[in-house]
């Protein structure tokens, strides 16, 4: 079955970069999908972050925009989340997730989760 | 922005009641709404899709309805693994939104 797991630092300093990564096994990157991050946080609920296709195509969510990239590695079947000029605010459980497309209409949601990884920010 | 509102934030219940959670969206979206289950220390599980459209595996006592602003989630009949916090998200527009959820425990 397919599974997505998170991996990265689970501390990192004010100002410098999160960067996480999303192994995905049962299945294969290349085969399509959208491929996403959301992160929760007590204070901010859940909250997407941005998605990336197969093809290297991507959204992001406005208020993070400038301060993220997600790319994707077809190769290692993996996907990745940076994050620049963290503050304690981008504390929060990161979680990378399938984004199933239901076609014809469009609709997105998640199908399946990884388990999530626990960033923290602080010095 | 499209912002999601829940109702109630939480709620108690028996084993057995029928649970009706209500999601509104500050704008139409038609029926591009989900919901999602999320218990403690776990990543959420998604169990309606489109509004109403039961994702596979979830049992059938879960259903969604709704379209435009106004959408409910409902548990027929209440089951102890059901005790978790739940939240509808819309993909109508980007970005994704959720809503801030309704946790539901036990009476």
């Amino acid at each position: 079955q397919v599974q997505l797991q998170e991996s990265g630092p689970g501390l990192v300093k004010p100002s410098e970069t999160l960067s996480l990564m999303c192994s995905v096994s049962g299945f294969s990157i290349s085969s399509g999908y959208y491929w996403g991050w959301i992160r929760q946080s007590p204070g901010k609920g859940l909250e997407w972050i941005g998605s990336v296709n197969h093809s290297g195509s991507t959204a992001y969510t406005p208020s993070l925009k400038s301060r993220v990239t997600v790319s994707v590695d077809t190769s290692k079947n993996q996907f990745s989340l940076k994050l620049t000029s963290v503050t304690a605010a981008d504390t929060a459980v990161y979680y990378c997730a399938r984004v199933f497309v239901v076609v014809p209409m469009g609709a997105y949601y998640m199908d399946v989760w990884g388990k999530g990884a626990t960033v923290t920010v602080s010095s | 922005d499209i912002q999601l509102t829940q109702s109630p934030s939480s709620l108690s219940a028996s084993v057995g009641d029928r649970v009706t959670i209500t999601c509104r969206a500050s704008q139409s979206i038609s029926n591009y709404l989900n919901w999602y289950q999320q218990k403690p220390g776990k990543a959420p599980k998604v169990l309606i899709y489109a509004a109403s459209s039961l994702q596979s595996g979830v049992p059938s006592r879960f259903s969604g309805s709704g379209s435009g602003t106004d959408f409910t989630l409902t548990i027929s009949s209440l089951q102890p693994e059901d005790f978790a916090t739940y939240y509808c998200q819309q993909s109508y527009s980007s970005p994704l939104t959720f809503g801030p959820g309704t946790k539901v425990d036990i009476k």
